[in-house]
């Protein structure tokens, strides 16, 4: 089973529409949780943070559930520019381990 | 620049042929990360380093894998005796600290092996 798991997509949706991601991770050891956005042929971008509190930048809100294990991000009054991959994100700590583990990613398409 | 840079942006070897990739991370940033990211999947981590002391590479897929970042600074990725298998983008992140600070990526380099 890998450590975090996404929904592939793709998500297909109209401009303005308000659309949801979510994901799981399995080892309850994650510490850090993170949305990345990657366009097509492009290196993955910090989106946002990710806390328990849920947490809000303009359109996106992030939250993060650590019983369940489940992170989500909701995307509100869809951009064209909003299409893109969005990599769901844990990071762990402990000795030397900082990496990042990264889901699939979901791709979202939004169209005019 | 100002971000992570990552040299060449694309890479075409014959099968069984060295490569030898190159990142130049965001000056003073102490932390170094290469990850591997195949066709329609999230990046994988491959290695990490702390300064010029490398303290992870469990990620690293075989021993013709092979990285170091001799002044603590520029980091290059060495694949030797080339498979198909290896075709995939190269990421190089690199970030302030292990803890706090979020990872800024390159642009990667995207390794074909014919």
């Amino acid at each position: 089973r890998k450590e975090v798991e996404q929904d592939p997509g793709p998500f297909n949706v109209p401009e303005g529409a308000t659309v949801a991601f979510n994901c799981t991770y399995s080892n309850s050891a994650s510490q850090s949780f993170f949305w990345y956005r990657q366009d097509c042929r492009k290196e993955p971008k910090l989106l946002m943070s990710v806390y328990s509190s849920g947490n809000e930048d303009g359109r996106f809100t992030a939250q993060l559930n650590r019983a369940s294990q489940y992170i989500s991000l909701l995307i509100r009054d869809s951009k064209l520019s909003d299409s893109a991959t969005y990599l769901c994100v844990v990071r762990l700590y402990g000795g030397s381990q900082g990496n990042l583990i990264f889901g699939k990613g979901t791709k979202l398409s939004v169209k005019p | 620049g100002a971000g992570v840079s990552q040299s060449p942006r694309y890479k075409v070897a014959k099968r069984g042929q060295d490569v030898a990739l190159r990142c130049d991370p965001i000056s003073g940033h102490v932390s170094l990360f290469w990850y591997q990211q195949a066709l329609g999947q999230g990046p994988e981590f491959l290695t990490y380093f702390q300064n010029e002391a490398q303290l992870d590479k469990s990620g690293l897929p075989s021993d013709r894998f092979f990285a170091e970042r001799p002044e603590g600074s520029v980091s290059t990725l060495k694949i030797q005796r080339t498979q198909q298998e290896d075709s995939a983008v190269y990421l190089c992140a690199s970030s302030l600290d292990l803890v706090n600070q979020p990872q800024h990526f390159g642009d990667g380099t995207r390794l074909s092996i014919l």
